[in-house]
Formats: structure tokens, sequence, C-alpha cells
């Protein structure tokens, strides 16, 4: 089991540009979280899915920001266009149910200059 | 609402000493309790977990937790701590049943001097 699996590990961007983040949760994980860390907010929910289709993106902080689960393995962060105030490590997690917690990946570490 | 409290930002400990992080929750019914570890540049690691049953749980790398529904509290506990410990710690609640979503605290940031 390789774990859950983000893309890519470091990313830096210039203000304006559109920015991708990948993930591949785990096989046979029906949920996936999407996570950002900042050392002014902590860890923040920005949306999650179930059976790919998202259930609570309220924690999505504009409109620049979207999610995409096409299928069960593969998930899409966008932001569009990024800002500086963007930078932090995006965490995406997966899940097989409510008691067996979260498995995190190793974060996608965004710079937007 | 759920919500999780961690009162301690930072805690230093030495090497050999015993170790408790505090935990808060509030949450009508039982909840879903966690708590991971964060090393530098990784993603978080669950640590150990309680939903029901024996409420003293013990998790991986020696670590227990306690949950205690009259103080609202599920602290983490490790009796001798290894520098290796060094980490931050967040504990996390949830509801439970389908919806799957945990509510993380601040996390508490464990250094280990020799």
């Amino acid at each position: 089991d390789a774990g859950v699996i983000q893309s890519p590990r470091h990313e830096v961007t210039e203000m304006g540009q559109e920015v991708t983040l990948r993930c591949k949760p785990i096989s046979g994980h029906d949920y996936l979280f999407w996570y950002r860390q900042t050392m002014m907010r902590g860890l923040e929910l920005l949306i999650y899915f179930n059976n790919n289709v998202p259930i609570d993106d309220s924690g999505m902080p504009e409109d620049r920001f979207s999610a995409k689960m096409p299928n069960a393995s593969f998930s899409t962060l966008k932001i569009q266009p990024s800002e500086p105030r963007d930078s932090a490590v995006y965490f995406c997690a997966s899940s097989i149910d409510s008691r067996a917690g979260y498995t995190f990946g190793s974060g996608t570490r965004l710079t937007v200059v | 609402a759920q919500s999780v409290t961690q009162p301690d930002i930072h805690i230093t400990v030495s090497e050999g000493a015993s170790l408790e992080l505090r935990c808060n929750y509030s949450y009508g019914a039982t909840p879903y309790l966690f708590w991971y570890v964060q090393s530098p540049g990784q993603g978080l690691q669950l640590l150990l977990k309680y939903f029901s049953g024996d409420t003293l749980v013990q998790g991986i790398k020696g670590f227990e937790a306690e949950f205690k529904r009259s103080q609202s509290s599920f602290n983490l506990r490790k009796p001798s701590v290894h520098w290796s410990d060094a980490a931050e710690y967040f504990c996390a609640v949830g509801k439970g049943g389908a919806t799957n979503k945990l509510i993380f605290g601040t996390g508490t940031l464990l250094a280990v001097q020799p």
C-alpha cells in the first residue's frame, strides 16, 4: 500500500497563475479530504468527498478555489488565479469510514510569489 | 457543534521523562476522538483513536490516551519520552457515522531536550 500520494511536493508559482494540486487516495477509501495548513490558521478543512461526490465545501475560501474527483482514484484542487495569501501546505487525506480515522498524504507546499 | 481545544501550544520535556498532552472537546454525545502526530515536513500520522469501549486506548510508538467523559478530555500520555518524539501533536474530534468529518485542534508542539 503506497498510502495517499500527492503531487507535486513543492510548487512555486507567480501570482495570477493557475495551480493544480493532485491526490491519489488509498484504494477502497470512500472519503477524500483536502486540508490547508498555515501557521496562522492551523489545519483548515477545505472540502471533502464521499464516493466521488462533494459533501461539504464550506471551507473553500472563495471562487478561486475548485476541487474535483472524477473517479475513485484521483482528485484535484485548483486555484485560479493564485495569490500570495494562498501560500500554505495543502494536504490530501483519505478514509474508509469514521472509525478508522484519516490517512494523510505528505502534502504539497505551495508558494505564490 | 463540535470543537476541540489543546490548551498547550508548546511543551518541552526532558528525554526519559513522562509526557501528558491535554485535549478537551465539546460535543453532546459520545465523540469519536483521535490523536495524530506530525513530524517536520510530513503529513499527519494516526497515533490512536477512541469511539467506544475501554476508555484507556493504546496506540503506536508507546502512546496511550484516556477518555474521560466527566472532564470532556482525551489526554495523550507516554511514560518515557524519546528524542524522536519531538513533533507536533493534534487532537481531533468527530461525530462518527456517515459524516466522517473531523475537527482538529490547534496542535501542541513538543520539544525534547537531552
